[in-house]
């Protein structure tokens, strides 16, 4: 119940294409999904996150779908380039009293060929 | 503003020995966590403080301690330390009370355990 499933593990993509990651989720209680990027050597750093109640979130190059009702949300970068290569996680949250709960994806680590 | 700083950057143990991670904010944030990043498995909540004086445990809380010095530090401690634990470390910190729920995190500590 507190899973959150990703695929792939590992993606290769042409520079400007497109980049899809995939999360499922069982627990109904998350109420907030976010997507974290990676850089070798780094923390990871919030990239972009969405709320239940909305289907779709887009940041410049980068747009959340959410399907509530399948319990996916997935991550599209769209004409990705060299500088994209990183791992990303998905997250599901909850929040408790005073502390917010990350269940976190296995991670996708993307390479953007030139 | 640093941010989330976590020392040593870099440590080797031997099995038994032990050791203290340092992790310190200056964000002013309530909520601190400490989580262990191992290929293939994503994030794992090891501990985490949802305020100063408060400690409880994650996922993944055995064979480590922690202590909540004040608002700005929080320690992970390994009393004995395993080949198991080889992992790299991160400390988070949050607030709440903005929007996004976002945690900010240092950029890590990579243990080995021989």
């Amino acid at each position: 119940q507190q899973q959150v499933k990703q695929s792939p593990q590992s993606l290769i993509v042409q520079k400007g294409g497109i980049s899809i990651i995939n999360c499922a989720y069982e627990n109904t209680a998350f109420d907030y999904f976010p997507w974290y990027q990676q850089f070798p050597g780094k923390g990871p750093a919030l990239l972009i996150a969405i709320r239940p109640d909305v289907s779709e979130k887009k940041e410049g190059r980068f747009t959340i779908s959410f399907n509530k009702s399948a319990k996916q949300f997935s991550l599209h970068i769209m004409d990705s380039q060299p500088g994209d290569s990183a791992t990303y996680f998905c997250a599901a949250s909850m929040r408790y009293t005073g502390f917010q709960k990350l269940v976190f994806g296995t991670g996708t680590r993307l390479l953007v060929s030139p | 503003n640093a941010g989330v700083t976590q020392t040593p950057k870099f440590q080797v143990l031997k099995t038994g020995q032990s050791m203290t991670l340092q992790c310190a904010q200056d964000m002013n944030h309530n909520s601190m966590y400490w989580y262990r990043q191992d290929p293939g498995m994503g994030l794992r909540l090891i501990y985490y403080s949802a305020s100063e004086g408060t400690t409880d445990k994650g996922e993944v809380p055995n064979g480590y301690n922690v202590s909540r010095l004040n608002k700005r530090e929080f320690s992970l401690r390994l009393e004995s330390a395993a080949p198991s634990q080889t992992s790299v470390y991160f400390c988070a910190s949050s607030d709440l009370t903005g929007a996004p729920r976002e945690q900010y995190f240092g950029p890590g500590t990579r243990l080995t355990v021989t």
